[in-house]
């Protein structure tokens, strides 16, 4: 079964870092882009950027550049997203999805993030 | 304030047939981009429900179906069920931001 299988829920402190994974299986990784997707709590969808799985190149939503940085692994079929000097408003759940023909067809289960002191 | 524009809500009975809009602008549903549509059951994640001209992910039944015109596209979703209540997102890609643009949601409520 083609899916992408993200890593566990993460309460942080503000001012701290954190990686967040994405580990495809059942396709092949380097041929697809992947992309994250963040929803606020009670808040809709929103595209982070997308990164591609065979070298890492990764382009980003204007508004979310130099806020956030993708990256994958191909060796381990793996997409990350790195958010640092959390705040308060990064609380979010952040979604990778497989990116195929400008669509998201695979979703990860998602990552709660909650940042608080 | 998302580039892509959806009523907050929607509603209908059983059996019923509801549409949900999606207005865009120039750069993206009016340059001619495909329009993408998700089901989002609250905390669950989202999932691909319709992709490009009306085009369905194994095991979406055909009561889904959707339609564009010039900026704006629309979701039509006939005989409606009990289980199709959830958020429902459409999705597309905008040229003066180089990236893919969300809908805000629509809320779907079966009465």
């Amino acid at each position: 079964e083609v899916q992408l299988v993200q890593s566990r829920a993460e309460v942080k402190e503000p001012g701290e870092s954190l990686k967040i994974s994405c580990q495809g299986s059942a396709f092949k990784f380097s041929d697809y882009w992947i992309g994250w997707v963040r929803q606020m709590p009670g808040r809709g969808l929103e595209s982070l950027g997308i990164v591609y799985g065979g070298d890492s190149d990764a382009r980003y939503t204007p508004s979310f550049q130099g806020q956030v940085t993708i990256s994958a692994d191909k060796s381990i079929s793996t997409a990350y997203l790195q958010l640092n000097s959390l705040k308060a408003s990064d609380t979010a759940t952040y979604y990778c999805a497989r990116h195929q023909g400008n669509a998201f067809d695979i979703w990860g289960q998602g990552t709660m993030v909650t940042v608080s002191s | 304030q998302s580039v892509l524009t959806q009523p907050p809500s929607v509603s209908g009975a059983p059996g019923q047939r509801v549409t949900i809009a999606c207005t865009g602008s120039s750069p993206n549903i009016g340059a001619g981009y495909d329009v993408h549509w998700y089901i989002q059951v609250p905390g669950t994640a989202p999932k691909l429900l319709l992709y490009g001209n009306n085009s369905r992910p194994s095991g979406v039944p055909d009561r889904f179906s959707v339609s564009k015109s010039g900026t704006s596209a629309s979701l039509a979703i006939t005989g409606l069920q009990p289980e199709d209540e959830a958020d429902y997102y459409c999705q597309s890609y905008d040229t003066s931001l180089s990236g893919s643009i969300f809908g805000g949601g629509t809320r779907l409520t079966v009465l």
